[in-house]
Protein backbone atom coordinates (compact mmCIF):
# COMPACT_ATOMS: atom_id res chain seq x y z
CA UNK A 1 0.00 0.00 0.00
CA UNK A 2 1.66 3.44 -0.87
CA UNK A 3 2.81 5.70 2.06
CA UNK A 4 3.65 9.08 2.99
CA UNK A 5 7.57 8.86 3.88
CA UNK A 6 9.23 11.42 5.85
CA UNK A 7 13.33 12.03 6.40
CA UNK A 8 15.13 12.58 8.50
CA UNK A 9 13.22 11.15 11.24
CA UNK A 10 14.38 12.85 14.37
CA UNK A 11 17.14 16.01 14.08
CA UNK A 12 18.69 17.97 16.40
CA UNK A 13 19.72 21.46 15.65
CA UNK A 14 21.14 24.45 17.10
CA UNK A 15 19.04 28.06 17.39
CA UNK A 16 19.08 29.84 14.64
CA UNK A 17 20.46 27.29 11.81
CA UNK A 18 18.12 26.27 9.01
CA UNK A 19 16.51 22.92 8.56
CA UNK A 20 14.86 21.31 6.34
CA UNK A 21 12.35 18.63 6.36
CA UNK A 22 11.78 16.28 3.32
CA UNK A 23 8.57 14.22 2.81
CA UNK A 24 7.84 12.28 -0.42
CA UNK A 25 3.54 11.98 -0.74
CA UNK A 26 1.77 9.32 -2.03
CA UNK A 27 2.67 9.40 -6.33
CA UNK A 28 -0.44 10.38 -7.24
CA UNK A 29 -2.01 12.66 -5.35
CA UNK A 30 -2.19 16.36 -5.63
CA UNK A 31 -2.61 18.41 -2.42
CA UNK A 32 0.49 18.22 -0.01
CA UNK A 33 0.06 19.84 3.73
CA UNK A 34 2.02 20.16 6.99
CA UNK A 35 1.41 19.93 10.19
CA UNK A 36 3.15 19.97 13.66
CA UNK A 37 2.63 18.79 17.28
CA UNK A 38 4.54 20.12 19.97
CA UNK A 39 5.41 17.80 22.67
CA UNK A 40 1.84 17.27 24.93
CA UNK A 41 -0.31 19.71 22.89
CA UNK A 42 -2.39 19.38 19.71
CA UNK A 43 -1.53 18.14 16.22
CA UNK A 44 -1.93 22.26 14.32
CA UNK A 45 -2.52 22.91 10.84
CA UNK A 46 0.83 24.74 9.30
CA UNK A 47 0.18 25.01 5.39
CA UNK A 48 -1.59 23.50 2.27
CA UNK A 49 -0.01 23.55 -1.01
CA UNK A 50 -1.43 22.76 -4.42
CA UNK A 51 -0.62 23.68 -7.91
CA UNK A 52 3.52 24.80 -7.10
CA UNK A 53 1.41 27.32 -4.74
CA UNK A 54 0.35 28.13 -1.29
CA UNK A 55 -3.18 27.23 -0.29
CA UNK A 56 -3.92 28.04 2.76
CA UNK A 57 -1.42 28.96 5.77
CA UNK A 58 -2.06 29.05 9.38
CA UNK A 59 -1.13 32.28 11.81
CA UNK A 60 2.10 30.11 12.33
CA UNK A 61 3.72 29.82 9.10
CA UNK A 62 5.46 32.84 9.38
CA UNK A 63 8.10 34.29 7.56
CA UNK A 64 10.61 31.65 8.91
CA UNK A 65 8.90 28.90 7.08
CA UNK A 66 8.73 28.17 3.32
CA UNK A 67 7.20 25.07 1.64
CA UNK A 68 8.91 23.64 -1.59
CA UNK A 69 8.26 21.09 -4.27
CA UNK A 70 11.44 20.93 -5.84
CA UNK A 71 10.56 18.62 -8.21
CA UNK A 72 8.07 15.86 -8.67
CA UNK A 73 8.14 13.73 -5.84
CA UNK A 74 9.62 15.67 -2.67
CA UNK A 75 7.39 18.28 -0.93
CA UNK A 76 10.10 19.69 1.78
CA UNK A 77 9.47 21.97 4.84
CA UNK A 78 12.34 24.87 5.35
CA UNK A 79 12.60 26.82 8.41
CA UNK A 80 14.94 29.74 8.41
CA UNK A 81 16.03 30.31 11.31
CA UNK A 82 15.18 28.18 14.31
CA UNK A 83 14.02 28.54 17.74
CA UNK A 84 13.24 26.83 20.87
CA UNK A 85 9.74 26.54 20.54
CA UNK A 86 9.99 25.45 17.01
CA UNK A 87 10.64 21.83 18.94
CA UNK A 88 7.76 19.64 17.62
CA UNK A 89 7.24 17.00 15.71
CA UNK A 90 6.20 17.73 12.41
CA UNK A 91 3.96 15.39 10.22
CA UNK A 92 3.59 15.94 6.35
CA UNK A 93 0.52 14.24 4.99
CA UNK A 94 -1.23 13.87 1.07
CA UNK A 95 -4.56 13.83 -0.15
CA UNK A 96 -5.81 12.71 -3.99
CA UNK A 97 -7.57 14.50 -6.44
CA UNK A 98 -10.91 14.71 -4.44
CA UNK A 99 -8.80 15.87 -1.33
CA UNK A 100 -10.94 13.82 0.61
CA UNK A 101 -8.92 11.79 3.30
CA UNK A 102 -4.86 13.20 4.08
CA UNK A 103 -2.53 10.30 4.53
CA UNK A 104 0.15 10.86 6.83
CA UNK A 105 3.63 10.45 7.23
CA UNK A 106 5.13 9.20 10.29
CA UNK A 107 6.74 12.26 11.01
CA UNK A 108 10.07 14.15 11.78
CA UNK A 109 10.56 14.91 15.44
CA UNK A 110 13.07 18.15 15.10
CA UNK A 111 14.65 18.78 18.59
CA UNK A 112 15.63 22.94 18.55
CA UNK A 113 18.56 23.68 20.94
CA UNK B 1 -13.70 28.57 13.16
CA UNK B 2 -13.90 25.14 13.37
CA UNK B 3 -12.66 23.35 16.34
CA UNK B 4 -12.53 20.05 18.37
CA UNK B 5 -12.89 18.88 21.74
CA UNK B 6 -11.88 15.23 23.37
CA UNK B 7 -13.01 15.52 26.70
CA UNK B 8 -11.04 12.61 28.15
CA UNK B 9 -7.52 12.90 27.95
CA UNK B 10 -6.77 9.31 29.42
CA UNK B 11 -9.03 6.23 29.19
CA UNK B 12 -7.87 3.06 31.28
CA UNK B 13 -9.66 -0.39 29.83
CA UNK B 14 -9.31 -3.91 30.43
CA UNK B 15 -8.80 -6.23 27.80
CA UNK B 16 -11.80 -7.61 26.19
CA UNK B 17 -13.78 -4.49 27.99
CA UNK B 18 -15.49 -2.21 25.59
CA UNK B 19 -14.17 1.17 24.58
CA UNK B 20 -15.85 4.69 23.79
CA UNK B 21 -14.24 7.86 22.80
CA UNK B 22 -15.87 11.03 22.88
CA UNK B 23 -15.58 13.87 20.52
CA UNK B 24 -17.11 16.92 20.20
CA UNK B 25 -16.87 19.58 17.32
CA UNK B 26 -17.65 23.11 16.19
CA UNK B 27 -18.45 24.30 12.54
CA UNK B 28 -20.46 25.61 10.60
CA UNK B 29 -21.49 24.01 7.38
CA UNK B 30 -21.68 20.01 7.38
CA UNK B 31 -17.88 18.73 8.35
CA UNK B 32 -15.58 15.85 7.23
CA UNK B 33 -15.36 13.98 10.38
CA UNK B 34 -11.96 11.73 11.17
CA UNK B 35 -10.52 9.69 13.57
CA UNK B 36 -6.85 8.72 13.75
CA UNK B 37 -4.75 6.90 15.56
CA UNK B 38 -1.17 7.43 16.74
CA UNK B 39 1.27 4.46 18.65
CA UNK B 40 3.98 5.32 19.91
CA UNK B 41 6.62 6.32 17.74
CA UNK B 42 4.40 5.79 14.85
CA UNK B 43 2.36 8.55 12.21
CA UNK B 44 -1.17 9.01 12.31
CA UNK B 45 -3.17 6.17 11.18
CA UNK B 46 -6.68 6.50 9.80
CA UNK B 47 -8.94 4.76 11.34
CA UNK B 48 -12.46 5.63 9.76
CA UNK B 49 -14.29 8.93 8.63
CA UNK B 50 -17.28 10.97 7.74
CA UNK B 51 -18.71 12.59 4.84
CA UNK B 52 -22.24 12.12 4.64
CA UNK B 53 -24.70 9.25 4.46
CA UNK B 54 -25.13 6.55 6.82
CA UNK B 55 -24.31 8.25 10.42
CA UNK B 56 -22.69 5.31 11.40
CA UNK B 57 -19.73 4.40 10.20
CA UNK B 58 -17.27 1.30 10.29
CA UNK B 59 -13.30 1.56 10.34
CA UNK B 60 -10.30 -0.80 11.03
CA UNK B 61 -9.49 -2.39 13.82
CA UNK B 62 -13.12 -3.16 14.57
CA UNK B 63 -13.65 0.41 15.38
CA UNK B 64 -16.55 2.24 14.60
CA UNK B 65 -18.36 6.08 15.19
CA UNK B 66 -21.32 7.28 14.96
CA UNK B 67 -22.39 10.88 13.80
CA UNK B 68 -24.63 12.84 15.69
CA UNK B 69 -25.53 16.62 14.77
CA UNK B 70 -27.70 17.36 17.09
CA UNK B 71 -24.83 16.43 20.29
CA UNK B 72 -22.28 17.64 17.30
CA UNK B 73 -20.34 14.59 18.54
CA UNK B 74 -18.52 11.86 16.73
CA UNK B 75 -17.76 9.23 19.02
CA UNK B 76 -15.42 6.44 18.37
CA UNK B 77 -16.25 2.53 19.58
CA UNK B 78 -15.10 -0.70 20.03
CA UNK B 79 -16.66 -3.87 21.74
CA UNK B 80 -14.00 -5.58 22.52
CA UNK B 81 -10.59 -3.91 23.08
CA UNK B 82 -7.60 -5.55 22.02
CA UNK B 83 -4.14 -4.99 24.22
CA UNK B 84 -2.56 -3.49 20.74
CA UNK B 85 -5.37 -0.89 20.86
CA UNK B 86 -3.31 1.10 23.42
CA UNK B 87 -2.34 4.14 21.66
CA UNK B 88 -3.52 8.02 21.06
CA UNK B 89 -6.58 8.37 19.44
CA UNK B 90 -7.54 12.06 17.53
CA UNK B 91 -10.55 12.77 16.29
CA UNK B 92 -10.28 15.69 13.40
CA UNK B 93 -12.75 18.19 11.59
CA UNK B 94 -11.90 19.10 7.77
CA UNK B 95 -12.60 21.94 6.33
CA UNK B 96 -14.66 23.25 2.94
CA UNK B 97 -12.72 21.64 0.36
CA UNK B 98 -12.46 24.94 -1.28
CA UNK B 99 -10.40 25.76 1.80
CA UNK B 100 -7.85 23.41 1.36
CA UNK B 101 -9.45 20.91 3.51
CA UNK B 102 -7.25 21.71 6.36
CA UNK B 103 -7.79 19.17 9.52
CA UNK B 104 -8.59 21.06 13.27
CA UNK B 105 -7.75 18.29 15.48
CA UNK B 106 -8.92 17.55 18.79
CA UNK B 107 -6.29 17.25 21.96
CA UNK B 108 -6.38 13.34 21.70
CA UNK B 109 -6.97 10.62 23.95
CA UNK B 110 -4.51 8.32 25.78
CA UNK B 111 -6.26 4.82 25.39
CA UNK B 112 -4.57 2.08 28.23
CA UNK B 113 -5.23 -1.50 28.45
CA UNK B 114 -4.67 -3.39 31.11
CA UNK B 115 -4.23 -6.78 30.94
Amino acid sequence: EPEVTQTPSHQVTQMGQEVILRCVPISNHLYFYWYRQILGQKVEFLVSFYNNEISEKSEIFDDQFSVERPDGSNFTLKIRSTKLEDSAMYFCASTGQYQETQYFGPGTRLLVL
Amino acid sequence: AQSVTQPDIHITVSEGASLELRCNYSYGATPYLFWYVQSPGQGLQLLLKYFSGDTLVQGIKGFEAEFKRSQSSFNLRKPSVHWSDAAEYFCAVGADRAAGNKLTFGGGTRVLVKP
